[in-house]
């Protein structure tokens, strides 16, 4: 089954408070992939996982952002402490296997407002 | 390095016309992939169409086409008879290779479409 969940949907925060958002791609597959999309721009990667393991998190602001991925199945990714320039929608997606595109299929976002 | 360019901001349409959005791409890769997402206001992405650097036919999905013209390292999105319900923002996107034999997603600003009845 295709798909990637994503809570909350929404979050409203105040600066130098923490977040954590979920994701979970239902199908399973061994890649999972972290967006940061903000308003009026494409979606940034911001760190890729294969199973366990990171690939890539080359544009992660490590200072404040972690992300973890146990087990190899659902992720988390956290901000602590955000910042006002953290407000962004924050997207899950994992590979949409069988379409022979191997295309990304995103969840439905987490909005993140920082105050 | 690996960059996507859309340099339309902001396009509209009469319903039932047909519209052209802009993509460029650039890359020193043999091996790439571009895809077309539509983004609509609720804020899912929705993959639309995908062509593959070694492809030779122009690809093609119900209403949706690709003209991809690999010399000029574009891949422009064709959307004939637009509806209302295809007033969204969309995405050119290229998969590209890095380090350790993975793929990477590189997204371009994209742009917004406005279809009027």
């Amino acid at each position: 089954e295709a798909g990637v969940a994503q809570s909350p949907r929404y979050k409203i925060i105040e600066k130098r408070q923490s977040v954590a958002f979920w994701c979970n791609p239902i199908s399973g597959h061994a890649t999972l992939y972290w967006y940061q999309q903000i308003l009026g721009q494409g979606p940034k990667l911001l760190i890729q996982f294969q199973n366990n393991g990171v690939v890539d998190d080359s544009q992660l602001p490590k200072d404040r952002f972690s992300a973890e991925r146990l087990k190899g199945v659902d992720s988390t990714l956290k901000i602590q402490p955000a910042k006002l320039e953290d407000s962004a929608v924050y997207l899950c997606a994992g590979p949409h296997c069988g379409s022979g595109y191997n295309e990304q299929f995103f969840g439905p976002g987490t909005r993140l407002t920082v105050l | 390095a690996q960059k996507i360019t859309q340099t339309q901001p902001g396009m509209f349409v009469q319903e039932k016309e047909a519209v052209t959005l802009d993509c460029t791409y650039d890359t020193s890769d043999q091996s790439y992939g571009l895809f077309w997402y539509k983004q609509p206001s609720s804020g899912e992405m929705i993959f639309l169409i995908y062509q593959g650097s070694y492809d030779e036919q122009n690809a093609t999905e119900g209403r949706y086409s690709l003209n991809f013209q690999k010399a000029r390292k574009s891949a422009n999105l064709v959307i004939s008879a637009s509806q209302l319900g295809d007033s969204a923002m969309y995405f050119c996107a290229m998969r590209a290779p890095f380090s350790g034999g993975y793929n990477k997603l590189i997204f371009g600003a994209g742009t917004r479409l406005a279809v009027h009845p």
